[in-house]
């Protein structure tokens, strides 16, 4: 059974626009939600999180936003380059494990 | 040098055959990981160790089995291969108490089991 539900397994943006992926759970032990970033031949690397008691954080023109009551989670990014063309996961973490998404391909065309 | 190695980067083994993945750190960290990553089914836990006497089973432990040889390595086993096996496998470290830095991971094995 999968912990955390991510969507969609693909993804193909134009250059400049918004790439948007989504993350749903149900365990509400879940106190912290990661995404992370992997480019082919590389492992996954930390991208950016946030904690349940906060709506959106900011890092560049990376975006979470957290909607603790719907139990859902995305990850925007805004002005999307070739260069961020890679898998995403998001994860949740409940005690010591980290539960994993499914990842999407993102594709951003020049 | 990588702060995680994995050895080997790429393997081709025969169904039956026992092989070893080898995981070193250089980070210092306390906790490791190994995860499996499957097209479709993103990352699921094999085993995972808090220190080099605690060794725990992960969601998919079945035919592996793992090593904590010292703090910086740790290895993964599959005493008889099998084809379903095939997949990429990530070691990943983290320390304790610090949970919110994430993992460091590896560059990953491919294992291809024929």
């Amino acid at each position: 059974q999968q912990q955390v539900k991510q969507s969609p397994q693909s993804l193909i943006v134009q250059k400049g626009g918004i790439s948007i992926i989504n993350c749903a759970y149900e365990n509400t032990a879940f106190d912290y939600f990661p995404w992370y970033q992997q480019f082919p031949g590389k492992g996954p690397a930390l991208l950016i999180a946030i904690r349940p008691d906060v709506s959106e954080k900011k890092e560049g023109r990376f975006t979470i936003s957290f909607n603790k009551s719907a139990k859902q989670f995305s990850l925007h990014i805004m002005d999307s380059q070739p260069g961020d063309s890679a898998t995403y996961f998001c994860a949740a973490k409940t005690g010591n494990q980290f539960y994993f998404g499914t990842g999407t391909s993102l594709t951003v065309i020049p | 040098d990588a702060d995680v190695t994995q050895t080997p980067r790429n393997r081709i083994t025969k169904t039956g055959k026992r092989i070893m993945l080898e995981c070193s750190q250089t980070k210092g960290h306390d906790r490791m990981y190994w995860y499996r990553q499957d097209p479709g089914l993103g990352l699921r836990l094999i085993y995972y160790s808090f220190d080099v006497k605690d060794i725990n089973k992960g969601e998919i432990s079945d035919g592996y089995s793992v090593s904590r040889q010292a703090q910086a390595k740790f290895s993964l086993s599959l005493e008889s291969a099998i084809p379903n096996q095939t997949a990429l496998y990530f070691c990943a470290t983290s320390k304790g108490g610090q949970a919110l830095y994430g993992y460091t991971f590896g560059s990953g094995t491919r294992l291809t089991v024929v």
